[in-house]
């Protein structure tokens, strides 16, 4: 099964650490997407990629925050300076070119900053 | 932000029986989709429907959208255990780079 993958699944951190997660999309797929999600809620759009150009990035997203997709493949989101408002579910899904509404999601990296 | 907004926030039906579930959304859509969520298998997309399409069937789901009231509903029919899930709707914006916004979605428990 090449589905989106995630790495790692599960991270716990120090408040005020850095860390990276990983989204290795569905390989034709050329958009990839950034969610964030908390417990009883639905995802929260955090950024989009379209192949290596990043194209949107909600307001919500503080400057701790950085994504990338060298060569328009997979892709890393950064978290600087961690806090506990943080700490939640981060889903990474693909989309193809021809079903560009259509997203596929990977299962995702729970952090926990203690 | 949350656009949509799901109802009820949680159901608990027989298994065999029939599970609806309402999304309502706030601005002008391309077409809206409804995914599953559990444990298991995270999210997984279940159906769209286009802004110009009222009705359309995958399976045992049929998914209505009106536009004029900015609603739409799941259902499923002939409960399975295995249905037992969070439903959310996604909406895509108009002019955006297919950002989808999402409602908070419907807790289901199929009771054996």
């Amino acid at each position: 099964d090449t589905g989106v993958s995630q790495d790692p699944r599960h991270k716990i951190t120090k408040r005020g650490q850095n860390v990276t997660f990983r989204c290795d999309p569905i390989s034709e797929h050329n958009r990839l997407y950034w969610y964030r999600q908390t417990l009883g809620q639905g995802p929260e759009f955090l950024t989009y990629f379209q192949n290596e150009a990043q194209l949107e990035k909600s307001r919500l997203l503080s400057d701790r925050f950085s994504a990338e997709r060298p060569k328009g493949s997979f892709s890393t989101l950064e978290i600087q300076r961690t806090e506990q408002g943080d700490s939640a579910m981060y889903l990474c899904a693909s989309s193809s070119p021809t079903g560009i509404y259509e997203q596929y999601f990977g299962p995702g990296t729970r952090l926990t900053v203690t | 932000s949350q656009q949509g907004e799901e109802d009820p926030q949680a159901l608990s039906i027989q298994e065999g029986e029939n599970a609806t579930m309402n999304c309502s959304y706030k601005t002008s859509i391309n077409n809206l989709q409804w995914y599953r969520q559990n444990s298991g298998r995270g999210l997984v997309h279940l159906i769209l429907i286009r802004s110009n399409e009222r009705e359309k069937h995958s399976g045992r789901l049929r998914v209505t959208l009106d536009t004029s009231k900015k609603s739409s509903s799941l259902l499923i029919t002939a409960s399975r255990a295995a249905d037992t899930a969070s439903y959310f709707c996604a909406t895509d914006v108009r002019d955006s780079n297919y950002q989808l916004i999402w409602g908070a979605g419907t807790k289901l428990i199929i009771k054996p």
